[in-house]
């Protein structure tokens, strides 16, 4: 079955601070695709990052890079110099290579950004 | 309409009542969902459909009911509403199979079962 974890259920940071969101997956899949998305103080969800099984490169979006490690089966998110407009819940999710692209979520970890 | 709608954007509902949740695109992805959010859970999967015609169970189906006519609507039913179903409802869409995997997510519904 497939499972994300994300331990970190609050972080509060000052502003200019880095900040690393930790999620943690399990899944029998060789194939996967792993996400990123931010939900702010107004409801929504939107999408941040998409990462397939067979990319490990770390990517870098402006003050956003994520680490992918199989090794570890992490997906962590860094926010640099972060700012108060990042204050938001950050979800990490994981959908299957089959079928219907089902996502499993992460607990959420709820960021606040102190100016 | 621009992405996907839901309606209503809340609702106080009394418990034994039938309540059905609203969803259209205008993305015409194939593929749609339900999702539930619920605080220190995160958003867990009700039902999915990979295209109009068919339709799948997710994580936590009991209580709710889908259909999905055409391709740009898919609505959620609750038979019976129950107070443990309050919670904000997500639709979300996206192409299934292939390499385009990202899903979009509707503005949700804010349910209140008394």
């Amino acid at each position: 079955a497939q499972k994300v974890t994300q331990a970190q259920t609050e972080i509060s940071v000052v502003e200019k601070e880095d900040v690393t969101l930790d999620c943690v997956y399990e899944t029998r899949d060789t194939t996967y695709y792993l996400f990123w998305y931010k939900q702010p103080p107004s409801g929504e969800l939107v999408f941040l990052i998409r990462r397939n099984s067979f990319d490990e490169q770390n990517e870098i979006s402006g003050r956003y890079s994520w680490n992918f490690q199989k090794s570890t089966s992490s997906f962590n998110f860094t926010i640099t110099a972060s700012q108060v407009v990042d204050s938001a819940v950050y979800f990490c999710a994981l959908s299957e290579d089959q079928g219907a692209q089902k996502l499993v979520f992460g607990q959420g970890t709820r960021l606040t950004i102190n100016p | 309409i621009a992405g996907i709608t839901q309606a209503p954007t809340s609702q106080i509902l009394a418990a034994g009542r039938r309540m059905t949740l609203r969803c259209t695109q205008d993305m015409r992805h194939n593929a749609m969902y339900w999702y539930r959010q619920d605080l220190g859970l995160g958003l867990r999967l009700i039902h999915y459909s990979n295209t109009a015609g068919t339709t799948g169970k997710g994580e936590v189906p009991d209580g709710y009911s889908v259909s999905r006519a055409n391709t740009d609507d898919f609505p959620l039913t609750l038979a019976s509403a129950v107070p443990s179903q309050t919670s904000v409802y997500f639709c979300a869409t996206g192409e299934e199979g292939g390499t385009y995997n990202e899903q979009f997510f509707g503005p949700g519904t804010r349910l209140t079962v008394l």
